[in-house]
């Protein structure tokens, strides 16, 4: 049963545009949602968080929404550059409970 | 910068082998996990470990053992490898910060492995 989901597998976007990357998760127990990135032939690296006291957090092109009640977060990358093609993935966590999604595919086009 | 490092990056194996992944981290961290990412299912917890001789079971354990006799290293061991072990495995690190959060999780580079 995944407790986090990120329903679309990929995304293309054009080089400038915004990307919008979603994550749903059902246990109302985490408290901490994080994103990572992932390239090919390398490990995760963590990119940006928040904390359920906050719905948004920022960092330079990076902003993450989060809504408790609705219990999803997303990704917003603005704007899309080519280096930003990876593979995406959502976390939450409750203490050292962390959960990850299946991850979703960017893709920036020139 | 945070290190964690694997031993192999590809490794292939026959059916009924016993595997060791070797996971170093070399920034004193507490925590140690190893997943397992396959196509469509994202990163799934085998195993975690939050000391030294202490495991945890992840979500799915069958099939695999751990080992952790220092703190900066976190053994991955396939008792007898089969064909639906094939993946990419991924160690990772993290810190417990404040009233038991664990910081974010520093990951290795991973281990590709083939099991023929």
């Amino acid at each position: 049963d995944q407790q986090v989901k990120q329903n679309s597998p990929s995304l293309s976007v054009q080089e400038g545009r915004i990307s919008i990357l979603n994550c749903d998760y059902t246990n109302s127990m985490f408290d901490y949602f994080l994103w990572y990135k992932k390239y090919p032939a390398e490990g995760p690296t963590f990119l940006i968080s928040i904390s359920s006291i906050k719905d948004k957090n920022e960092d330079g092109r990076f902003t993450v929404f989060l809504n408790k009640s609705a219990k999803h977060l997303s990704l917003h990358i603005v704007p899309s550059q080519p280096g930003d093609s990876a593979v995406y993935f959502c976390a939450a966590s409750n203490n050292n409970d962390m959960r990850f999604g299946a991850g979703t595919r960017l893709t920036v086009k020139p | 910068d945070v290190k964690v490092t694997q031993s192999s990056r590809y490794l292939v194996k026959r059916t009924g082998e016993k595997v060791f992944l070797e996971c170093v981290q070399d920034m004193d961290h507490e925590n140690m996990f190893w997943y397992r990412q396959d196509p469509g299912l994202g990163l799934r917890l085998i195993y975690f470990s939050y000391d030294v001789k202490m495991k945890e079971k992840g979500d799915i354990p069958e099939g695999y053992s751990v080992s952790r006799e220092k703190k900066e290293r976190f053994s991955l061991i396939l008792e007898s490898a089969s064909t639906n072990q094939t993946s990419m495995y991924l160690c990772a690190s993290s810190l417990i910060i404040t009233s038991g959060r664990a910081s974010e999780q520093f990951f290795g580079p991973g281990t590709r492995l083939t099991v023929l």
